[in-house]
Protein backbone atom coordinates (compact mmCIF):
# COMPACT_ATOMS: atom_id res chain seq x y z
CA UNK A 1 0.00 0.00 0.00
CA UNK A 2 2.65 2.21 -0.66
CA UNK A 3 1.82 6.20 -1.48
CA UNK A 4 4.66 7.16 -3.55
CA UNK A 5 7.00 4.48 -4.97
CA UNK A 6 10.28 5.19 -7.29
CA UNK A 7 12.30 2.54 -8.85
CA UNK A 8 14.82 2.13 -8.91
CA UNK A 9 16.32 2.58 -5.51
CA UNK A 10 19.98 3.12 -6.53
CA UNK A 11 21.18 3.28 -10.18
CA UNK A 12 25.40 3.03 -10.71
CA UNK A 13 26.04 4.10 -14.65
CA UNK A 14 28.74 5.76 -16.20
CA UNK A 15 29.15 8.96 -18.08
CA UNK A 16 27.31 9.45 -21.23
CA UNK A 17 24.39 6.63 -20.65
CA UNK A 18 20.88 7.36 -20.71
CA UNK A 19 18.64 6.34 -17.84
CA UNK A 20 15.16 6.60 -16.41
CA UNK A 21 13.81 6.53 -12.98
CA UNK A 22 10.00 5.66 -12.11
CA UNK A 23 7.32 7.13 -10.16
CA UNK A 24 4.28 6.06 -9.51
CA UNK A 25 1.25 7.46 -6.87
CA UNK A 26 -1.91 5.61 -5.84
CA UNK A 27 -3.35 8.27 -3.82
CA UNK A 28 -5.21 9.68 -6.66
CA UNK A 29 -3.14 13.19 -6.59
CA UNK A 30 -3.51 15.68 -9.28
CA UNK A 31 0.07 16.68 -9.47
CA UNK A 32 3.68 14.82 -9.16
CA UNK A 33 6.57 16.64 -9.13
CA UNK A 34 10.64 15.93 -9.52
CA UNK A 35 12.98 17.03 -6.70
CA UNK A 36 16.61 16.87 -6.77
CA UNK A 37 18.89 16.63 -3.43
CA UNK A 38 22.51 17.25 -3.35
CA UNK A 39 25.01 16.20 -0.91
CA UNK A 40 24.27 18.82 1.36
CA UNK A 41 20.38 18.16 1.25
CA UNK A 42 19.31 20.94 -0.28
CA UNK A 43 16.27 20.43 -2.28
CA UNK A 44 15.79 21.87 -5.75
CA UNK A 45 12.48 21.40 -7.81
CA UNK A 46 13.14 20.29 -11.17
CA UNK A 47 9.71 20.06 -12.92
CA UNK A 48 6.04 19.51 -11.80
CA UNK A 49 2.96 18.23 -13.72
CA UNK A 50 -0.96 18.76 -13.18
CA UNK A 51 -2.91 16.08 -14.66
CA UNK A 52 -0.52 15.32 -16.95
CA UNK A 53 0.03 18.84 -18.22
CA UNK A 54 4.28 20.65 -17.29
CA UNK A 55 3.42 23.27 -14.99
CA UNK A 56 6.80 24.01 -13.50
CA UNK A 57 9.71 23.42 -15.30
CA UNK A 58 12.73 24.93 -13.79
CA UNK A 59 16.02 25.54 -14.85
CA UNK A 60 17.10 22.05 -15.41
CA UNK A 61 19.38 21.01 -18.65
CA UNK A 62 17.22 19.46 -21.36
CA UNK A 63 19.18 16.44 -20.79
CA UNK A 64 16.29 15.74 -18.35
CA UNK A 65 12.86 15.21 -20.15
CA UNK A 66 9.79 14.31 -17.84
CA UNK A 67 7.30 12.08 -19.03
CA UNK A 68 3.57 11.68 -17.51
CA UNK A 69 1.95 8.53 -19.27
CA UNK A 70 -1.52 9.40 -17.17
CA UNK A 71 -2.04 11.31 -13.88
CA UNK A 72 -0.42 8.50 -11.53
CA UNK A 73 3.07 8.21 -13.24
CA UNK A 74 5.27 10.68 -13.78
CA UNK A 75 8.52 8.91 -14.88
CA UNK A 76 11.96 11.23 -15.46
CA UNK A 77 14.42 10.31 -18.47
CA UNK A 78 18.30 11.10 -18.19
CA UNK A 79 20.38 11.40 -21.59
CA UNK A 80 24.21 11.74 -21.36
CA UNK A 81 24.44 11.22 -17.72
CA UNK A 82 27.39 13.86 -16.02
CA UNK A 83 28.71 13.22 -12.88
CA UNK A 84 27.04 16.57 -11.30
CA UNK A 85 23.84 14.81 -11.98
CA UNK A 86 25.18 12.53 -8.93
CA UNK A 87 22.49 13.14 -6.50
CA UNK A 88 19.32 11.77 -4.76
CA UNK A 89 16.26 12.30 -6.89
CA UNK A 90 12.66 12.35 -5.22
CA UNK A 91 9.57 12.07 -6.57
CA UNK A 92 6.47 13.66 -4.80
CA UNK A 93 2.68 14.02 -5.31
CA UNK A 94 0.17 16.39 -3.86
CA UNK A 95 -3.76 17.23 -4.23
CA UNK A 96 -4.63 20.50 -5.60
CA UNK A 97 -3.35 22.33 -8.99
CA UNK A 98 -1.67 25.69 -9.36
CA UNK A 99 -4.52 27.79 -7.61
CA UNK A 100 -4.24 25.54 -4.37
CA UNK A 101 -1.20 22.99 -3.17
CA UNK A 102 -1.83 20.86 -0.24
CA UNK A 103 0.69 19.21 1.79
CA UNK A 104 3.01 16.55 -0.96
CA UNK A 105 4.25 13.04 -0.34
CA UNK A 106 7.38 11.84 -1.21
CA UNK A 107 8.65 8.86 -2.29
CA UNK A 108 11.85 6.86 -0.93
CA UNK A 109 14.53 8.51 -3.65
CA UNK A 110 16.54 6.95 -6.16
CA UNK A 111 19.65 7.22 -5.32
CA UNK A 112 22.06 8.06 -8.72
CA UNK A 113 25.74 7.66 -9.04
CA UNK A 114 27.65 8.58 -12.50
CA UNK A 115 31.17 7.32 -12.79
CA UNK B 1 8.60 36.64 -4.16
CA UNK B 2 7.71 33.89 -1.72
CA UNK B 3 10.75 32.52 -0.06
CA UNK B 4 11.85 29.83 3.36
CA UNK B 5 14.60 31.20 5.62
CA UNK B 6 15.78 28.20 8.53
CA UNK B 7 18.31 28.58 11.01
CA UNK B 8 21.64 26.64 9.50
CA UNK B 9 22.83 23.53 11.08
CA UNK B 10 23.91 21.30 12.25
CA UNK B 11 22.74 21.15 15.37
CA UNK B 12 23.81 18.74 17.68
CA UNK B 13 21.64 18.69 21.18
CA UNK B 14 21.63 16.18 23.76
CA UNK B 15 18.57 13.42 24.72
CA UNK B 16 16.15 15.45 26.55
CA UNK B 17 17.36 18.83 25.76
CA UNK B 18 14.79 21.44 24.55
CA UNK B 19 14.96 21.97 20.76
CA UNK B 20 14.16 24.97 18.64
CA UNK B 21 14.74 25.14 15.06
CA UNK B 22 14.10 28.90 13.15
CA UNK B 23 11.94 29.51 10.46
CA UNK B 24 11.14 32.79 9.06
CA UNK B 25 9.19 32.96 5.40
CA UNK B 26 8.37 35.51 2.95
CA UNK B 27 4.97 35.23 0.94
CA UNK B 28 2.60 37.13 -0.64
CA UNK B 29 -1.59 36.20 0.33
CA UNK B 30 -1.98 33.40 3.19
CA UNK B 31 0.63 30.27 2.48
CA UNK B 32 0.10 26.87 4.30
CA UNK B 33 3.14 26.26 6.16
CA UNK B 34 4.64 22.58 6.98
CA UNK B 35 7.74 21.15 8.80
CA UNK B 36 9.01 17.92 7.04
CA UNK B 37 11.48 15.38 8.37
CA UNK B 38 13.90 13.59 6.84
CA UNK B 39 15.53 10.08 8.25
CA UNK B 40 18.65 8.96 6.86
CA UNK B 41 18.24 7.48 4.26
CA UNK B 42 14.30 8.37 3.24
CA UNK B 43 12.37 10.45 1.33
CA UNK B 44 10.81 13.71 3.60
CA UNK B 45 7.96 12.80 5.87
CA UNK B 46 5.25 15.53 6.74
CA UNK B 47 5.25 16.55 10.46
CA UNK B 48 3.12 18.70 10.94
CA UNK B 49 1.48 21.74 9.33
CA UNK B 50 -0.55 25.03 9.35
CA UNK B 51 -3.12 26.66 7.33
CA UNK B 52 -3.75 30.08 8.51
CA UNK B 53 -2.33 32.86 11.41
CA UNK B 54 -2.77 31.29 14.90
CA UNK B 55 -2.80 28.03 13.78
CA UNK B 56 -0.55 25.25 15.94
CA UNK B 57 0.88 22.31 14.13
CA UNK B 58 1.80 19.59 16.75
CA UNK B 59 2.89 15.61 16.08
CA UNK B 60 5.64 13.57 18.07
CA UNK B 61 5.89 16.21 20.69
CA UNK B 62 6.80 19.00 18.14
CA UNK B 63 4.90 21.85 17.72
CA UNK B 64 4.56 24.91 15.78
CA UNK B 65 2.81 27.92 15.56
CA UNK B 66 1.96 30.22 12.63
CA UNK B 67 2.99 33.86 13.44
CA UNK B 68 1.77 36.39 10.91
CA UNK B 69 3.19 39.21 12.61
CA UNK B 70 6.64 38.10 13.17
CA UNK B 71 6.21 35.85 9.69
CA UNK B 72 7.46 32.79 11.49
CA UNK B 73 6.81 29.17 11.95
CA UNK B 74 9.96 27.95 14.38
CA UNK B 75 9.59 24.09 15.62
CA UNK B 76 10.67 23.38 19.20
CA UNK B 77 10.23 20.26 21.10
CA UNK B 78 10.51 19.48 24.53
CA UNK B 79 12.39 17.05 24.95
CA UNK B 80 14.27 15.58 22.17
CA UNK B 81 15.15 11.28 21.76
CA UNK B 82 18.04 9.93 19.74
CA UNK B 83 15.57 8.94 17.28
CA UNK B 84 14.99 12.59 16.17
CA UNK B 85 18.25 12.78 14.18
CA UNK B 86 17.18 13.88 11.08
CA UNK B 87 17.01 16.65 8.73
CA UNK B 88 13.94 18.94 9.36
CA UNK B 89 12.42 20.96 6.61
CA UNK B 90 10.61 24.38 6.67
CA UNK B 91 7.98 24.84 3.43
CA UNK B 92 5.48 26.92 2.15
CA UNK B 93 2.50 26.36 -0.66
CA UNK B 94 0.86 29.00 -2.35
CA UNK B 95 0.87 28.62 -6.28
CA UNK B 96 3.93 26.30 -5.69
CA UNK B 97 5.61 24.84 -3.30
CA UNK B 98 9.22 26.68 -1.38
CA UNK B 99 11.43 24.63 0.88
CA UNK B 100 14.06 25.51 2.99
CA UNK B 101 17.64 24.95 3.07
CA UNK B 102 17.19 22.06 5.58
CA UNK B 103 18.98 21.82 9.43
CA UNK B 104 20.41 18.99 10.44
CA UNK B 105 19.71 17.73 13.71
CA UNK B 106 21.94 14.84 15.63
CA UNK B 107 20.84 13.71 19.02
CA UNK B 108 23.57 12.06 21.29
CA UNK B 109 22.46 9.79 24.32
Amino acid sequence: DTAVSQTPKYLVTQMGNDKSIKCEQNLGHDTMYWYKQDSKKFLKIMFSYNNKELIINETVPNRFSPKSPDKAHLNLHINSLELGDSAVYFCASSQGGLAKLYEQYFGPGTRLTVT
Amino acid sequence: GNSVTQMEGPVTLSEEAFLTINCTYTATGYPSLFWYVQYPGEGLQLLLKATKADDKGSNKGFEATYRKETTSFHLEKGSVQVSDSAVYFCALTGNQFYFGTGTSLTVIP
